[in-house]
């Protein structure tokens, strides 16, 4: 079993719609991580956190540390949004592990 | 916000040669760089952790003399893929940390012929 999980593998959705990704994790943390993968290939850092919730324009990152569990919500997705959406566990050893991402499909 | 380039974005190269990948910290000193690769669908994988001022930590499973790694500044880690494979091909990524945040450059995709 993976230590981090990420569910669903595969989201398709429609313009304007509200997405949530999910990330279970059975390590220990000292964060966890939220990335966006573009086709290409390239990644972008959208959250670091290690409790509570952060918002950053249409993006909601929440964390709960007692059921190790976190979820990234799009509200309002764009097309643009398509990509894949990875979550990573950071154990304060300088090494995380990476779930195996989520595919997400955004169609007008 | 920190920035952490990575060159080149891609590279195509012929089998048997080796191809230098640069992961340069812009605007921040990184004494720790990290390297992943990545296949195709599948999740990143921590190659090696590169430590400025001795040598590279690598992962089990991956060949420290295939896959060379020096840190020789705290702005700039270099990973070499020595004669390459075919096989090598695939998409190499770096990281940079910083107050316990990873940075990460825009990656490598590397295709051997």
């Amino acid at each position: 079993k993976n230590e981090v999980e990420q569910s669903p593998q595969n989201l398709t959705a429609q313009e304007g719609e509200f997405i949530t990704i999910n990330c279970s994790y059975s390590v220990g943390i000292s964060a966890l991580h939220w990335l966006q993968q573009h086709p290409g290939g390239g990644i972008v850092s959208l959250f670091m956190l290690s409790s509570g919730k952060k918002k950053h324009g249409r993006l909601i990152a929440t964390i709960n540390i007692q059921e190790k569990h976190s979820s990234l919500h799009i509200t309002a997705s764009h097309p643009r949004d398509s990509a894949v959406y990875i979550c990573a566990a950071d154990r304060n050893t300088d090494k995380l592990i990476f779930g195996t991402g989520t595919r997400l499909q955004v169609f007008p | 916000g920190a920035v952490v380039s990575q060159h080149p974005s891609r590279v195509i190269c012929k089998s048997g040669t080796s191809v230098k990948i640069e992961c340069r910290s812009l605007d921040f000193q990184a004494t720790t760089m990290f390297w992943y690769r990545q296949f195709p669908k599948k999740s990143l994988m921590l190659m090696a952790t590169s430590n400025e001022g001795s040598k590279a930590t690598y992962e089990q499973g991956v060949e420290k003399d295939k896959f060379l790694i020096n840190h020789a500044s705290l702005t700039l880690s270099t990973l070499t893929v020595t004669s390459a494979h075919p096989e090598d091909s695939s998409f190499y990524i770096c990281s940079a940390s910083r107050a316990d945040i990873q940075y990460f450059g825009a990656g490598t995709r590397l295709s051997v012929l």
